[in-house]
């Protein structure tokens, strides 16, 4: 099992382009994650999906994006990139077990700078 | 606001030492609080967690401690070892009224361990 991947790992962007992000999970579960992750500011959730074509906002959604066509696969998607958005951002996936762990399953994470 | 709070930005121990990292919360409806650790250029992974029907949860080395009218927790380690040394987020779930949280976690702003051999 691969777990939670995630591409790509870098990327420099220019400020106005866009781009997508892709989290893939092999562990069958329901629900996924977008986090970034700024220094002193911990992880902070951007959308999050609690199955295959649901989609909903988290803390700081604005500037970006998301789609769920697959169980699997979570898009984040940057149509129009600031500087703001440089930061390292993480999926994760999860699923509510017996005993409502909440464990998230975590992805290495993508490094993205906007100049 | 935030809701989670880890005010130690840092913490530095000797190896075989107690490790005593804290967290704070101002969200009396959490109900659920996860300890991640992170090492440099990759996720956080799962450490340890407890229900806030609990006050103590034990695994190996690590126990964390839930005191829910301070609001507040902590994760232990014994003995500290050089391995440990990494960045700690405390996690908390729930949180929403009379509705499911979907597993969603706010987190703090984590603590960066270092264990001296």
């Amino acid at each position: 099992n691969a777990g939670v991947t995630q591409t790509p790992k870098f990327r420099v962007l220019k400020t106005g382009q866009s781009m997508t992000l892709l989290c893939a999970q092999d562990m069958n579960h329901e629900y996924m994650y977008w986090y970034r992750q700024d220094p002193g500011m911990g992880l902070r959730l951007i959308h999050y999906s609690v199955g295959e074509g649901t989609t909903a906002k988290g803390e700081v959604p604005d500037g970006y994006n998301v789609s769920r066509l697959k169980k699997q696969n979570f898009l984040l998607g940057l149509e129009s990139a600031a500087p703001s958005q440089t930061s390292v951002y993480f999926c994760a996936s999860s699923y509510v077990g017996r005993e409502r762990s909440y464990e998230q399953y975590f992805g290495p994470g993508t490094r993205l700078t906007v100049t | 606001d935030q809701q989670v709070k880890q005010n130690s930005p840092s913490l530095s121990v000797q190896e075989g030492r107690i490790s005593i990292l804290n967290c704070d919360y101002t969200n009396s409806m959490f109900d659920y609080f996860l300890w991640y650790k992170k090492y440099p250029a990759e996720g956080p992974t799962f450490l340890i967690s407890i229900s806030s029907i609990k006050d103590k949860n034990e695994d190996g080395r690590f126990t964390v401690f839930l005191n829910k009218s301070a609001k507040h927790l902590s994760l232990h380690i014994v003995p500290s070892q050089p391995g440990d040394s990494a960045v700690y987020f405390c996690a908390a779930s729930g949180g929403n009224a009379g509705g499911t949280s979907y597993g969603k976690l706010t987190f703090g702003q984590g603590t960066i361990l270092t264990v001296h051999p």
